[in-house]
């Protein structure tokens, strides 16, 4: 399934630097999720985006914010991060339904914060 | 409390041989779904099965399938004649339906993985 894709695949930022991860899916789904993956730790779900309102915020920190212009699109916008925050971001997305939609996920962003 | 717990961090397993990749869960809920995600060393996410817990038979696709024991909360991942292109980390996840909740909270949680080896 090629249907999410994510750029850029690799990022090397500063820590005073502002950047943005794009996904971006073309399968018609209409909830899209960001992901944090650190070496050695569970998938983290950060954000939740269903017919682009935020649903869910993780608890994540305000360096990162996200946004959501419409269901085929989704940004993470990323500002003055730290080097702990230097993992895969993923970004997934799936049919809005209270049933078992699968989500599918891009390719990942590798991220690493300098 | 885990809610998905994958006890094998790492196997190695000789081709062509069939393999068994552990998971088992925790939920009050009696309508969830379990899923298995493949991901390679490119850092991808591949989706490979779905079990729902009101389906009345284990899961299949193609070399893979799905050993559901909901009693003993059990959903384990089998592939058959294991392939080098299965070396990856394989992680289990479960999406609760949760009634009203789950049309605001769509959540799946994801075990920590399990790296799989194939030797030739």
């Amino acid at each position: 399934e090629t249907g999410v894709t994510q750029t850029p695949r690799h990022l090397v930022m500063g820590m005073t630097n502002k950047k943005s991860l794009k996904c971006e899916q073309h399968l018609g789904h209409n909830a899209m999720y960001w992901y944090k993956q650190s070496a050695k730790k569970p998938l983290e779900l950060m954000f939740v985006y269903n017919f682009k309102e935020q649903t869910e915020n993780n608890s994540v920190p305000s360096r990162f914010s996200p946004e959501c212009p419409n269901s085929s699109h989704l940004f993470l916008h990323l500002h003055t991060l730290q080097p702990e925050d230097s993992a895969l971001y993923l970004c997934a997305s799936s049919t809005w339904t209270s049933g078992m939609a699968t989500q599918y996920f891009g390719p990942g962003t590798r991220l690493l914060v300098l | 409390a885990q809610k998905i717990t994958q006890t094998q961090p790492g196997m190695f397993v000789q081709e062509k041989e069939a393999v068994t990749l552990d998971c088992t869960y925790d939920t009050s809920d009696p309508s969830y779904g379990l899923f298995w995600y493949k991901q390679p060393s490119s850092g991808e996410m591949i989706f490979l099965i779905y079990q729902g817990s009101y389906d009345q038979q284990n899961a299949t696709e193609g070399r893979y399938s799905l050993n559901f024991q909901k009693a003993r909360k059990s959903a384990n991942l089998v592939i058959s004649a294991s392939q080098l292109g299965d070396s990856a980390m394989y992680f289990c996840a479960m999406r609760e339906a949760g009634g009203e909740r789950a049309l605001r909270d769509d959540k799946i949680i994801f075990g920590k993985g399990t790296r799989l080896h194939i030797l030739p």
